[in-house]
């Protein structure tokens, strides 16, 4: 198993510029999410998803839209990137019920100029 | 009072000493209780679950104290590979989300 994968590792992006941080499991998790991690701040949920079809908001959602076609995909999209946004992002997948063994993908670095 | 909290650090700690380091939680209805344990520009991974008996893996014991709501590990002969930085992870009692991340303990084993 690949487990949870992440790409791009690193990009750097102009203000005003939208991408789609990608994120995809191989282990039929129902639950997804989408984390922050910032000096100082710790991991701070952005969006999550508990299953195909379905997202909701975390706590810093706004900038963000996620969307979930399929269990295996939970992509992220910056919809007009701000330099506020860099950021270190990890995606993360579990189990939805009976246990919260959470795993995180690699994470992408982004700066956002 | 914040949900989880922990001592940023650095704990400085020589080779072969033993540590420890707490967390306090602040919804008394949580349940689940860990410790994730993360590298240096690496993602978390799970280093232990913390259950109500206590429990060990080697040289790392992890202590739930729900009276005082505060879990706790203990690194006994600690080694260089132990440098990292250890999160506190409790779960969420509100809302469809499973956990809160304390900001980490910042540990640093000197030869």
């Amino acid at each position: 198993n690949a487990g949870v994968t992440q790409t791009p590792k690193f990009q750097v992006l102009k203000t005003g510029q939208s991408m789609t941080l990608q994120c995809a499991q191989d282990m039929n998790h129902e639950y997804m999410s989408w984390y922050r991690q910032d000096p100082g701040m710790g991991l701070r949920l952005i969006h999550y998803s508990v299953g195909a079809g379905i997202t909701d908001q975390g706590e810093v959602p706004n900038g963000y839209n996620v969307s979930r076609s399929t269990t295996e995909d939970f992509p992220l999209r910056l919809l007009s990137a701000a330099p506020s946004q860099t950021s270190v992002y990890f995606c993360a997948s579990r189990v939805r019920t009976g246990g919260y063994e959470q795993y995180f993908g690699p994470g992408t670095r982004l700066t956002v100029t | 009072r914040k949900e989880v909290e922990q001592d940023p650090g650095p704990f400085n700690v020589p080779e072969g000493a033993t540590v420890a380091f707490n967390c306090t939680y602040s919804n008394s209805a949580s349940q689940s209780f860990f410790w994730y344990r993360q590298d240096c520009r690496k993602e978390p991974k799970l280093l232990m679950s913390v259950y109500s008996s206590g429990n060990e893996d080697g040289r790392f014991t992890a202590q739930l104290n729900r009276a005082s709501q505060y879990i706790s590990l203990l690194i006994r002969d600690s080694k260089l590979s132990d440098s990292a930085t250890y999160l506190c992870v409790v779960n969420r009692v509100r809302g469809a989300d499973g956990l809160t991340f304390g900001k980490g303990t910042h540990l640093i084993i000197q030869p």
